[in-house]
């Protein structure tokens, strides 16, 4: 299965500034989602990358708040955009290299807004 | 999406099988049936998935009804490392392949 790098681990942000993180897949992948779990939740999707074209983005979520890149295809980034205490919460990058083989996650951003 | 019902919580004593269980009354021909497990401070891992037969790897087995409206995971002895929440999801091939979770249960391994 493919191996993912998410950067940062972890990291504690001001309000009102943004945070991008990182994701690094060791295989060329065609979709990579995003998801966000608050604090005692579950996952919840918040976009679908694809490469070359927009995030498609569920709903609650907008791509003002959060802006995705995908450059190409082994790479993704997710910006949390004019923070608040709200977005704290750790955020997932996944992959489905292959699909009925199981999609990988990264290990997560463990992100605090103060 | 069909939706998935699950117990929250779970208890089971260590080296003993665990049954969990899952319900999906509104699984499509085309819905797979999959199974991950998030481990305390982890992201998600794949454990099994299956359509219509029973299915069996390293991690688990899963049992699947005759009428695929619920399904069983198994694991043969659970250990102390096997405490995580278990999510059941269903998966349809024909659109986007996104997973969509749900709350998932809760397993408490104990000695």
């Amino acid at each position: 299965s493919a191996v993912i790098s998410q950067k940062p681990s972890r990291d504690i942000c001001q309000r009102g500034t943004s945070l991008t993180i990182q994701c690094q897949v060791d295989s060329q992948v065609t979709m990579m989602f995003w998801y966000r779990q608050q604090p005692g939740q579950s996952l919840t999707l918040i976009a679908t990358a694809n490469q070359g074209s927009e995030a498609t983005y569920e709903s609650g979520f907008v791509i003002d708040k959060f802006p995705i890149s995908r450059p190409n295809l082994t790479f993704s980034t997710l910006t949390v955009s004019n923070m608040s205490p709200e977005d704290s919460s750790i955020y997932l990058c996944s992959v489905a290299p292959r699909v009925y083989y199981g999609y990988t996650f990264g290990s997560g951003t463990r992100l605090t807004v103060v | 999406d069909a939706k998935t019902t699950q117990p929250n919580s779970m208890e089971s004593n260590e080296e003993e099988p665990v049954h969990l269980p899952c319900n999906h009354s509104t699984i499509s021909g085309t819905d797979y049936i999959h199974w991950y497990r998030q481990l305390p401070s982890q992201g998600p891992e794949y454990v099994i998935h299956g359509l219509t037969s029973n299915v069996n790897n390293r991690m688990a087995s899963l049992a699947i009804a005759e009428d695929r409206k619920s399904s069983t995971l198994i694991l043969h002895r659970a250990t102390l490392r096997d405490a995580a929440v278990y999510y059941c999801i269903l998966l349809n091939t024909g659109t986007a392949s996104k997973l969509t979770f749900g709350t998932g249960t809760r397993l408490q391994v104990t000695l």
